[in-house]
């Protein structure tokens, strides 16, 4: 499997900063058709998560442009350029590369 | 609006069997690769098991593989998984999820809770 590997793994942050998260692969993610499958998801207190970012860097519809994805290879970052304070929660890096799928441990984001 | 709704979590006794359904709505979803995807409580995300769309190829998560038996009815937009063989650490919330490599939407998830 694919360990995925994020940090940090807390991260208080002051409203309005940037914040930056880091998700690294213990293997290559681009897939046979040259695709790579390393997706965001957010998870807010009490709720199912939320797919934010598909395929490193596409953001999907809904989410706030302050949420950046970016990275190739094994290498990839979430961004978000001015922290609010509905961004508190836990996100995950996935891969859908290699079966069995996996995720990072999450990062916890809150604020200070 | 895309909806997905688990059902059939509850309390049951290692070693015990269980099966969860997803009910689906607003989308083809016979057209989609379904996921199951697992979390202990305070922990991080697992993913279980996949079905694909067309010809249901399955996929397993070693932890499960042997045990849990994921199967769609496309006539009923419904995704299962049967359970058995249940174990203490099997306990989790249990989400359905749209997709497999690029999964978007998640269920709000149902809980199954393996103790004697």
């Amino acid at each position: 499997d694919a360990v995925m590997t994020q940090s940090p793994l807390s991260l208080p942050v002051t409203l309005g900063q940037p914040a930056s998260i880091s998700c690294r692969s213990s293997q290559s993610l681009v897939y046979s058709d040259g695709n790579t499958y390393l997706s965001w998801f957010q998870q807010r207190p009490g709720q199912s998560p939320r797919r934010l970012i598909y395929q490193v860097s596409n953001r999907d519809s809904g989410v706030p442009d302050r949420f950046s994805g970016s990275g190739s290879g094994t290498d990839f970052t979430l961004k978000i350029s001015r922290v609010e304070a509905e961004d508190v929660g836990v996100y995950y890096c996935m891969q859908g590369t290699h079966w069995t799928y996996t995720f990072g441990q999450g990062t916890k984001v809150e604020i200070k | 609006e895309v909806q997905l709704l688990e059902s059939g979590g509850g309390l049951v006794q290692p070693g015990g069997s269980l099966r969860l359904s997803c009910a689906a709505s607003g989308f083809t979803f016979s057209s989609y690769t379904m996921s199951w995807v697992r979390q202990a409580a305070g922990k991080g995300l697992e993913w279980v098991s996949a079905i694909t769309s067309s010809d249901g190829r399955t996929y397993y998560a070693d932890s499960v593989k042997g045990r849990f038996t994921i199967s769609r009815d496309n006539s009923k937009n419904t995704l299962y998984v049967q359970m058995n063989s249940l174990r203490v650490e099997d306990t989790a919330v249990y989400y359905c999820a749209k997709g497999g490599r690029l999964t978007d939407i998640w269920g709000q998830g149902t809980l199954v809770t393996v103790s004697s």
